[in-house]
């Protein structure tokens, strides 16, 4: 699977758009690009994905550059609930895939 | 969206014994599951892929002897940790592929987690 780079931790003020980067420069034509979320202790939470055209859903939008070799996931409205390990991932849409995960980014949303 | 029921959330047990935890997902079929450990403060770790009757698959450096993969429906998939001992303490995640659904292609939904103390 592609590997991706994220920062390691960011910040963001309540009510405020939060703007979360990945690179993935190495990601092949047919890799998608997943985001996922893991609030402390407890299981991951799938936000959206994308192949290449730009992405929203009730949660967040999906930004994925044209090359494709870096996206940004976008929280129009942060809130202390969406403070976070937030994990974007690079893979295959098909069978026998795996879905690996980085060290993803730890979102502060603060008052 | 799609639920996950992983069960229990949180075992203690004395070293030697063995802990069984349950996955399920609850409103689809899963033709795919996945087990994956995390450790306090680190990401996730895939342990292992397991297809729906059929012999799990183990990712290097897991021991297929010590944690047991059995998935036996659709809807779900057992690991059971062996002879536990205090070195396998950690969060044990499962997960389950939604597959062949047009507006859900290929996500991948997640348990809750159990968090295994083996004293």
């Amino acid at each position: 699977d592609a590997k991706t780079t994220q920062p390691t931790s960011m910040d963001c003020a309540e009510g405020r758009a939060a703007n979360l980067p990945c690179n993935h420069s190495t990601i092949s034509g047919n890799e998608y690009v997943y985001w996922y979320r893991q609030i402390h202790s407890q299981g991951p939470q799938y936000i959206i994905h994308g192949l290449k055209n730009n992405e929203t859903n009730e949660m967040a939008s999906l930004i994925i550059t044209e090359d494709r070799k870096s996206s940004t996931l976008i929280l129009p409205h942060a809130t202390l609930r969406d403070t976070a390990v937030y994990y974007c991932i690079v893979r295959l849409n098909t069978g026998g895939f795996k879905t690996i995960f980085g060290a993803g980014t730890r979102l502060f949303v603060k008052a | 969206g799609a639920v996950v029921s992983q069960h229990p959330s949180r075992v203690i047990c004395k070293s030697g014994t063995s802990v069984k935890i349950e996955c399920r997902s609850l409103d689809f079929q899963a033709t795919t599951m996945f087990w994956y450990r995390q450790f306090p403060k680190q990401s996730l770790m895939l342990m292992a892929t397991s297809n729906e009757g059929s012999k799990a698959t183990y990712e290097q450096g897991v021991e297929k002897d010590k944690f047991l993969i059995n998935h036996a429906s659709l809807t779900l998939s057992t690991l059971t940790v062996t002879s536990a001992h205090p070195e396998d303490s950690s969060f044990y995640i499962c997960s389950a592929l939604r597959d062949r659904q047009a507006r859900a292609k290929n996500i991948q939904y997640f348990g809750a987690g159990t968090r295994l103390s083996v004293l």
